[in-house]
């Protein structure tokens, strides 16, 4: 079982904002990777670390983290969106474990 | 082009053992760590484990439902990593991703290695059935 929880799923109207949650023990002291998932394709990086962000993803995209609570936020989200999102970031044990959070599906109306 | 090709999917009967490769091109392999990440049909992605730069020692960690049967290995010299699974259950039925795993060296309450998985391949389907 995850020890990263996440919302099952997620709505937002078409150039709104959205906040996607993850929350777990392993929060407090470890930063949260970020992953997007289209239907039949491979998870693409979003936001790392503190709130980075890769070559070629959009700035309407951030990080941030608070207590037990890593946050996605979309400010202004657009069709292209819509996708399942996972957290990711170490487990609780104190060793190099990982574990991904049990993912969000974003539907962007 | 940075890329990752997953390859060595397919049928395997439980208690089998199958070899996947990831070939990687377009970076300096042996600088990065590679994880392996899966997902079975319908479900949410699970990191299986990773191993670590020469570097950093080579060495490897795993997830506990795939500890003791799964071995991950790298050749730094044709850019390959490899996922050696034995003793294969039909719950490993999934599609395997190959990742790589740049790192941050974090200094905060905890002083860590902070990885993160940048790239991503295509993926290779391991079905296990009778």
């Amino acid at each position: 079982s995850s020890e990263l929880t996440q919302d099952p799923a997620v709505s937002v109207a078409l150039g709104q904002t959205v906040r996607i949650t993850c929350q777990g023990d392993s929060l407090r002291s470890y930063y949260a990777s970020w992953y997007q998932q289209k239907p039949g394709q491979a998870p693409v990086l979003v936001i790392y670390g503190k709130n980075n962000r890769p070559s070629g993803i959009p700035d309407r995209f951030s990080g941030s983290s608070s207590g037990n609570t890593a946050s996605l936020t979309i400010t202004g989200a657009q069709a292209e969106d819509e996708a399942d999102y996972y957290c990711n970031s170490r487990d609780s044990s104190g060793n190099h474990l990982e574990v991904f959070g049990t993912g969000t599906k974003v539907t962007v109306l | 082009e940075v890329q990752l090709v997953e390859s060595g999917g397919g049928l395997v009967q439980p208690g089998r053992s199958l070899r996947l490769s990831c070939t990687a091109s377009g970076f300096t392999f042996g600088d990065y760590a590679m994880s392996w990440v899966r997902q079975a049909p319908g479900k949410g992605l699970e990191w299986v484990g990773f191993i670590r730069s020469k570097a950093y020692g080579g060495t490897t960690e795993y997830a506990a439902s795939v500890k003791g049967r799964f071995t991950i290995s790298r050749d730094d010299s044709k850019s390959i990593a490899y996922l050696q699974m034995n003793s294969l259950k039909t719950e490993d039925t999934a599609v395997y991703y190959c990742t790589r795993a740049d790192h941050i060296w974090i200094v905060a309450t905890i002083h860590y290695y902070y990885y993160y998985m940048d790239v991503w391949g295509k993926g290779t389907t391991v079905t296990v059935s009778s």
